[in-house]
């Protein structure tokens, strides 16, 4: 039943190491988003897929490379992994695409610590 | 560019009373949605409540209603007879319609609010 799921849920990795954080929706909408909140509690967009068209990339490192095989999946990559990378990452899904004020709703998140 | 602004340091309230958590925001935007999210210390994002900017009404979902001030760029969240599972963090945010670098959701910084037995 749960409408926007990640996994995993925490994440422990060494510096340098790639990772890759997996979302689904079950909502049948049409656009995914990843954000990042760093210690501060401070909430970021990374990106935007609609129908698995990237829409919205925001200033992230190449690093970060999102992929959405399909528009219920978009899976976040993040090669050579920083300590500065350590946050919690969002996954979040709405209906429309940008321009919309339709309603985001969000996965649990993906705490990422990099040791 | 918009902006959300959250300035009210951490909030504390009695349980069964009401509490306002304020939210100013700016943007160039004609149109847009005002939103708030609830983050309790396990971490999710919840939904809570949405404005429109050209509805007529301030929002209300349950205990939930938004206080929508246009002239004044502020829509502050109105939690009525709190409850002790209400401490957790508020997040504000602002969408633009029109596509661009305004049809981000954009977030303020976040209340902490703690309900006091």
């Amino acid at each position: 039943d749960t409408a926007v799921s990640q996994t995993p849920k925490y994440l422990v990795t060494q510096m340098g190491n790639d990772k890759s954080i997996k979302c689904e929706q079950n909502l049948g909408h049409d656009t995914m988003y990843w954000y990042k909140q760093d210690s501060k509690k401070f909430l970021k967009i990374m990106f935007s897929y609609n129908n698995k068209e990237l829409i919205i990339n925001e200033t992230v490192p190449n690093r970060f490379s999102p992929k959405s095989p399909d528009k219920a999946h978009l899976n976040l990559h993040i090669n050579s992994l920083e300590l500065g990378d350590s946050a919690v990452y969002f996954c979040a899904s709405s209906q429309a695409p940008a321009g919309g004020t339709d309603t985001q709703y969000f996965g649990p998140g993906t705490r990422l610590t990099v040791l | 560019a918009q902006k959300i602004t959250q300035t009210q340091p951490g909030m504390f309230v009695q349980e069964k009373e009401a509490v306002t958590l304020d939210c100013t925001y700016d943007t160039s935007d004609p149109s847009y949605g005002l939103f708030w999210y609830k983050q309790p210390s396990s971490g999710e994002m919840i939904f809570l409540i949405y404005q429109g900017s050209y509805d007529q009404q301030n929002a209300t979902e349950g205990r939930y209603s938004l206080n929508f001030q246009k002239a004044r760029k502020s829509a502050n969240l109105v939690i009525s007879a709190s409850q002790l599972g209400d401490s957790a963090m508020y997040f504000c945010a602002m969408r633009g319609t029109l596509s661009g670098a305004n049809s981000k959701l954009t977030f303020g910084k976040g209340i902490t609010l703690s309900v006091r037995p």
